[in-house]
């Protein structure tokens, strides 16, 4: 099966900062573009935020973008707002089983 | 706007099956070429994939688990289930309820899970 690793662990960063997380895959993706990101915060429902490595899904701001293929690939944050700290998660979707990242968590 | 909540019994003993629900609202499970599907949180680990389904009953399940696992549509209560057999403490996760909206399996839509212990 396809490893999902993100990096960093963990990232500090202050409001109005750029974050920048990396999610590397073990092996190309078969389908190069079939990863997705998550937001997710305790006791809520994960919440998609890019499918396609760089659609954005719908409602989500153009601060977040996505971008990469093959066995690399970025979420990026633009303009760091409170709400924005959570812990994201990168999934394949291109090989089954589907896999997920074992996640970045982004703090103040 | 769809919403999807888990249920089920929040503990388990050992040995016996788990079984949970997901009931879908805003939309039915039936509409366009939505698939349906559970992912698993263990404690302090990442999250593993279960397996989705077609509410027609197609399903798709992950190999790591799929010798015990069975999902099945309800289409007259709009529900999802989830049934594990021979569960372990390994078993032990927060479990998700998911939608993937075409047969590329991404989700966009999530419960906000359930936790399951598997314990005497």
């Amino acid at each position: 099966e396809i490893v999902l690793t993100q990096s960093p662990g963990t990232l500090s960063l202050s409001p109005g900062e750029r974050a920048t997380l990396s999610c590397r895959a073990s092996q190309s993706l078969s389908s190069s573009y079939y990863l997705a990101w998550y937001q997710h915060k305790p006791g809520q429902a994960p919440r998609l935020l890019i499918y396609g490595a760089s659609d954005r899904a719908a409602g989500i701001p153009d601060r977040f973008s996505g971008s990469g293929s093959g066995t690399d690939f970025t979420l990026t944050i633009d303009r760091l707002e409170p709400d924005d700290f959570a812990v994201y998660f990168c999934q394949q979707y291109g090989d089954s089983p589907l896999t997920f990242g074992g996640g970045t968590k982004v703090e103040i | 706007q769809l919403q999807v909540q888990e249920s089920g019994p929040g503990l388990v003993k050992p040995s016996e099956p788990l079984s949970l629900t997901c009931t879908v609202s805003g939309d039915s499970i039936t509409s366009g070429s939505k698939y349906w599907g559970w992912i698993r949180q263990p404690p302090g680990k990442g999250l593993e994939w279960i397996g989705n389904m077609y509410y027609s009953g197609a399903t798709y399940y992950n190999p790591s688990i799929k010798s015990r696992v069975t999902m099945s549509a309800d289409t007259s209560k709009n529900q999802i289930s989830l049934k594990l057999i021979s569960v372990t403490a390994a078993d032990t996760a927060v479990y998700y309820c998911a939608r993937s909206p075409t047969s590329k399996y991404y989700f966009d839509y999530w419960g906000r899970g359930i936790l399951v212990i598997v314990s005497s």
